[in-house]
């Protein structure tokens, strides 16, 4: 079955610090990973995804994810926090689509991120 | 494009009552999807549909029902409205990838 984690609650970091979000998952076969952000009282909003291709792949607002397939992980980053990247982070995986493949997104349970001037 | 839109934004339900949350989507995407949203359980799948016509259940299905009679609409009926039903819910739509969410509907079930 399809399951994602993401082990922290909120993640703490003053502004201009690199900032990590964790995610690790489980799906068989070669997943699609994405990232979403959620401001207060807004729906979700794509950040960056993972298909294929090189493990490092750039999204908006200068967020990047690292795929790694060993670790099963796919962790959010950003060189340098921004006060305004305080928010509700989701990480999510789908198995890719196939014959019988619904692709279903399921998502981990949310992330705080709290950047601090 | 007006991506996906819901309606309403706010609904306050007796107990016991029934209303539909409407979704549309105008992307011609073939997957749409409801979700609901509580603190500390990040989203959970209601229902989703992979094109008109065609629905199935998710996680959390009971008291729900959907029907897809378009590629553009899914909308949700709660038939018997209950406090625990008291959630933000999200309608999605996407196409091979990532998915569009709509604003929500944050709703109150007294």
């Amino acid at each position: 079955a399809q399951s994602v984690a993401q082990p922290e609650d909120q993640v703490n970091v003053a502004e201009g610090n690199p900032l990590t979000v964790k995610c690790t998952y489980s799906v068989s076969g070669n997943p699609y990973l994405f990232w979403y952000v959620q401001y207060p009282n807004r729906g979700l909003q794509f950040l960056l995804k993972y298909i294929t291709g090189d493990n490092l792949v750039k999204g908006s607002y200068g967020f990047e994810a690292e795929f790694n397939k060993s670790q099963t992980s796919f962790h959010l980053k950003k060189p340098s926090a921004l006060v305004s990247d305080s928010a509700l982070y989701f990480c999510a995986v789908r198995a890719p689509p196939s014959s019988g493949n619904t692709g279903k997104l399921i998502f981990g349970q949310g992330t705080t991120l709290q950047v601090k001037p | 494009n007006a991506g996906v839109t819901q309606t309403p934004k706010f609904q306050v339900l007796k107990t016991g009552q029934s209303m539909t949350l409407q979704c549309a989507q105008d992307m011609n995407h073939e997957y749409m999807s409801w979700y609901r949203q509580d603190p500390g359980m990040g989203l959970r799948l209601i229902h989703y549909s992979v094109g008109a016509g065609i629905t199935d259940q998710g996680e959390v299905p009971n008291g729900y029902n959907v029907s897809r009679s378009t590629t553009e609409d899914f909308p949700l009926r709660l038939l018997s409205a209950a406090p625990s039903q008291t959630s933000v819910y999200f309608c999605a739509s996407s196409g091979r990838a990532e998915q569009y969410f709509g604003p929500g509907t944050r709703l109150t079930v007294t």
